[in-house]
């Protein structure tokens, strides 16, 4: 069965702090690997991961990928309050159309 | 922009009705999808289809059916409402041929069973 796991659950930090998410998996037919922010509506996409150790950066926000020890980390950098969110992990695989989803790590950012 | 439309945010049944979740799509995606999301559990598939008329159980099908009588409509049915299905219940779409497998989402609609 295809998992996906992400760590922490959730943690709470001050403004400027820098935090990294974790998200491992175990699949079958890795294909991509996707990070998405939840507020308080839909999932929206800032990530799509395919190959090892090429850095995706969009401002505060960076994430890697390694496919030999299965996981990627989302690194945001100079927090600010408007990062408090849901942030969650998907990994789509060739088996199948569809994505499976971590858990997610909620991050709550006090100013 | 892909706008994925869920057309009511937030509901409120009793145990034993019938609810319909409707999901609209303008982008003319083949694949749309149905997942619940619980506090700890994440999102989690119910179903999906990829194609008009046809669909896919996904990992939890159990208590649910869904409909796609036209392409850019994808409709969740609850037969009977149970408050187990008390829960986030978030619309996705997606174009076939997208190797990425980005998913747009719709706002969601929050369900509680009495």
């Amino acid at each position: 069965e295809d998992k996906v796991v992400q760590s922490p659950l959730s943690l709470v930090v001050h403004e400027g702090d820098t935090v990294t998410l974790n998200c491992s998996y175990e699949v079958t037919n890795f294909r991509s690997l996707l990070w998405y922010k939840q507020e308080k509506k839909a999932p929206t996409f800032l990530f799509m991961l395919t190959s090892s150790g090429i850095e995706k950066k969009s401002g505060r926000l960076s994430s890697i990928l390694d496919k030999k020890e299965l996981f990627s980390i989302l690194n945001i950098t100079a927090t600010q309050t408007g990062d408090s969110a849901i942030y969650l992990c998907a990994v789509l695989t060739w088996s199948g159309n569809k994505l499976v989803f971590g858990a997610g790590t909620i991050l709550r950012v006090k100013s | 922009d892909v706008k994925v439309t869920q057309s009511s945010r937030y509901l409120v049944k009793r145990t034993g009705e019938k609810v319909f979740l409707e999901c609209v799509q303008d982008m003319d995606h083949e694949n749309m999808f149905w997942y619940r999301q619980d506090p700890g559990l994440g999102l989690r598939l119910i179903y999906f289809s990829y194609d008009v008329k046809m669909k896919e159980k996904g990992d939890i099908p159990e208590g649910y059916s869904v409909s796609r009588e036209k392409k850019e409509r994808f409709s969740l049915i609850l037969e009977s409402a149970s408050t187990n299905q008390t829960s986030m219940y978030l619309c996705a779409s997606k174009d076939r041929s997208e190797k990425t497998g980005e998913l747009f989402f719709g706002e969601g609609s929050r369900l509680t069973v009495l």
